[in-house]
């Protein structure tokens, strides 16, 4: 079963804010909420995680909503090179495997 | 740290025929994970070791795939014979922990004909 909803597919014009929502409704209080990135032809790439808490590092912030059933992926100033799939995963720290859906397909757009 | 290592990037083959892949994932990491991804399934989790024994290969489609850990620094992923519908790009993955982000190879991209 889908632990996470995306939309398929986003655009955004580059050096606006890319927001890329994901719904975890049925989250669990010991599972994180994991991003990845998929650059055509390379391997997913790490982005961020967390649990309760907004989090920041240099590619983005994650800011997860209160009752925690949904989360926003941002990537401040978007360019060229962040088109890509992203992958939204739910799973806790005790030994779930990351099980990726299809993401949400980002185009930014010159 | 060069990162995960995969070899080779691109493998054709005919049918029948045996496909060896190689990873070499990164110094220290105690996880290695192997996965494939089609356009029809996704990325899909094949099999992972913890400091080089198998723990969970649930995801290994059938016997002709095989998979060994002989030392930590290198990994192979067989299928022998190779069909068709092996056709996909084949991704290695390691982390520090059972709980910590996974870091990707580049992927072989295998083609059987």
């Amino acid at each position: 079963d889908a632990k996470t909803t995306q939309p398929p597919s986003m655009d955004c014009a580059e050096g606006r804010a890319a927001n890329l929502p994901c719904n975890h409704s049925t989250i669990s209080g010991n599972e994180y909420v994991y991003w990845y990135r998929q650059i055509h032809s390379q391997g997913p790439q790490y982005i961020i995680h967390g649990l309760k808490n907004n989090e920041t590092n240099e590619m983005a912030s994650l800011i997860i909503t209160e009752d925690r059933k949904s989360s926003t992926l941002i990537l401040p100033h978007a360019t060229l090179r962040d088109t890509a799939v992203y992958y939204c995963i739910v799973r806790d720290n005790y030994g779930q495997n990351f099980v990726f859906g299809p993401g949400t397909r980002l185009s930014v757009l010159p | 740290d060069a990162g995960v290592i995969q070899s080779p990037r691109h493998e054709v083959t005919e049918m029948g025929q045996e496909v060896t892949l190689r990873c070499k994932p990164i110094s220290g990491h105690d996880y290695l994970f192997w996965y494939r991804q089609t356009m029809m399934r996704g990325l899909e989790l094949l099999i992972y070791f913890n400091n080089n024994v198998p723990i969970d290969d649930s995801g290994m489609p059938e016997d002709r795939f095989s998979a060994k850990m002989p030392n930590a620094s290198f990994s192979t992923l067989k299928i022998q014979p190779s069909e068709p519908r092996d056709s996909a790009v084949y991704f290695c993955a390691s982390s520090l922990r059972r709980n910590n982000e996974q870091f990707f190879g580049p992927g072989t991209r295998l083609t059987v004909l």
